[in-house]
């Protein structure tokens, strides 16, 4: 079974640019999440999807953060425009049901 | 607000020296408690859930359980692959099944 996919795998970007990040999830679930994890922390949910609609957005940054999940399969979360306190790993999981997510490798997205 | 402490932040243990990692949680109703295993450079990997004090589950040298107010994550006789940092999460009621994260134990089990 394949596993969650993301790209690109690293990106470097200047304060204020733009940036998006792409996830394809395990096929068939229906949920998929957008983490946030900062340097020695755990991971912070930004958005949920169930299929194409948004379940829980209440920690994501709406000025700067996006995020859309067309046809319920793959996902883009995209930031505009970027700040130095961006800088950290993009994780995006899938699941099928309540009792496991599946995580992919993840972005790491430095901001200079 | 969900509050979950993960402590030590940081173990290191001899090959064979078993120990024991803990995840005091705060919630109003605890639906479900995670444990994930997080190595340098990848996404956590699901390793156990836990829904009710008592609860005791195992895989391979590695056991959880589940008291009303903390997790314990028991390992016994660590070996080197075991190495890496092991996240607690937990999911409250009403909550959308969103999983709030703790900052995690890094354990490093040398040969």
């Amino acid at each position: 079974e394949a596993g969650v996919a993301q790209s690109p795998r690293y990106k470097i970007i200047e304060k204020r640019q733009s940036v998006a990040f792409w996830c394809n999830p395990i096929s068939g679930h229906a949920t998929l999440y957008w983490y946030q994890q900062i340097l020695g922390q755990g991971p912070k949910l930004l958005i949920q999807f169930q299929n194409n609609g948004v379940v829980d957005d209440s920690q994501l940054p709406k000025d700067r953060f996006s995020a859309e999940r067309l046809k319920g399969v793959d996902s883009t979360l995209k930031i505009q425009p970027a700040k130095l306190e961006d800088s950290a790993v993009y994780l995006c999981a899938s699941s099928a049901s309540y009792n496991e997510q599946f995580f992919g490798p993840g972005t790491r997205l430095t901001v200079l | 607000e969900d509050q979950v402490t993960q402590s030590p932040e940081a173990l290191r243990l001899q090959e064979g020296e078993s120990s024991s990692l803990n995840c005091s949680y705060t919630v109003s109703g605890l639906r479900g408690l995670f444990w994930y295993r997080q190595d340098p450079g990848k996404g956590p990997e699901f390793l156990f859930t836990l829904y009710s004090a008592g609860e005791e589950k195992e895989k391979e040298r590695l056991k959880a359980t589940l008291t009303k107010k903390e997790s314990f994550l028991h390992i016994t006789a660590p070996k080197p692959e075991d190495s890496a940092t092991y996240l607690c999460a937990v999911d409250a009621e009403g909550s959308n099944y969103k999983l709030t994260f703790g900052k995690g134990t890094l354990l490093t089990v040398n040969p």
